[in-house]
């Protein structure tokens, strides 16, 4: 079974704080993608990112593909209200064009 | 106006009716998508449609069917409702010119089965 492992699976924090959200998994992804979801609401993609290694800032949201493409991270810097959401991770393993999609982290950010 | 539109957006219906679920887009792409979403366990695929003429089982097909009645329409329907078929449903699009398959959602519709 292919499986995007995701944690942690529930985080609430102060508004200011720093954090990081973990998406791993024992296969290997040609691409891994993030997405935000609000309640109510379907899921927004917030990046891809391709090559094993990269890098990619999205204003305070830093994500980082693993080198060996098997993980992904997202860092928050400085997280605020607004940064409260489920946060989702996919993979593409570019083979049957489904996404292998893991169960979320759900962030709270208090004011 | 929203670019992928799922109506309706709730629904509440009791076990052995049929329900239909529909989805439309305006961003032109080819390749559809039905997921439903469990607590705690993510998004799970349903069934896709690369194009008009094709259409493929996903991960849990068992109780659901689908009709692409166009390139931008693409409907679910549940035969015979039952309560563990109560979940949200989100239909999603990609672009068939894109390599990195990313997929753009609907706002969910919230079926409940009593």
């Amino acid at each position: 079974t292919q499986l995007l492992e995701q944690s942690p699976q529930f985080l609430s924090i102060q508004e200011g704080e720093n954090l990081t959200v973990y998406c791993n998994s024992s296969s290997v992804f040609s691409s891994l993608q993030w997405y935000r979801q609000e309640p109510g609401e379907g899921p927004v993609l917030l990046v891809t990112v391709v090559t094993g290694g990269e890098v990619k800032k999205l204003k305070r949201l830093t994500f980082q593909f693993g080198d060996a493409r098997k993980d992904s991270s997202l860092h928050i810097t400085a997280a605020q209200p607004g940064d409260t959401g489920l946060y989702l991770c996919a993979g593409d393993m570019d083979s049957n064009y489904q996404l292998i999609w893991g169960a979320g982290t759900k962030l709270i950010i208090k004011p | 106006d929203a670019d992928v539109t799922q109506t309706p957006r709730n629904r509440i219906t009791k076990t052995g009716k049929r329900i239909m679920l529909e989805c439309s887009q305006t961003k032109g792409h080819d390749r559809m998508y039905w997921y439903r979403q469990d607590p705690g366990l993510g998004l799970r695929l349903i069934y896709y449609s690369f194009d008009v003429k094709d259409i493929n089982k996903g991960e849990i097909s068992d109780g659901y069917s689908v009709s692409r009645q166009a390139q931008a329409k693409f409907s679910l329907s549940l035969e015979s409702a039952i309560p563990n078929q109560t979940a949200l449903y989100f239909c999603a699009t990609s672009d068939q010119r894109g390599i990195l398959n990313e997929q753009f959602f609907g706002p969910g519709t919230r079926l409940t089965v009593l």
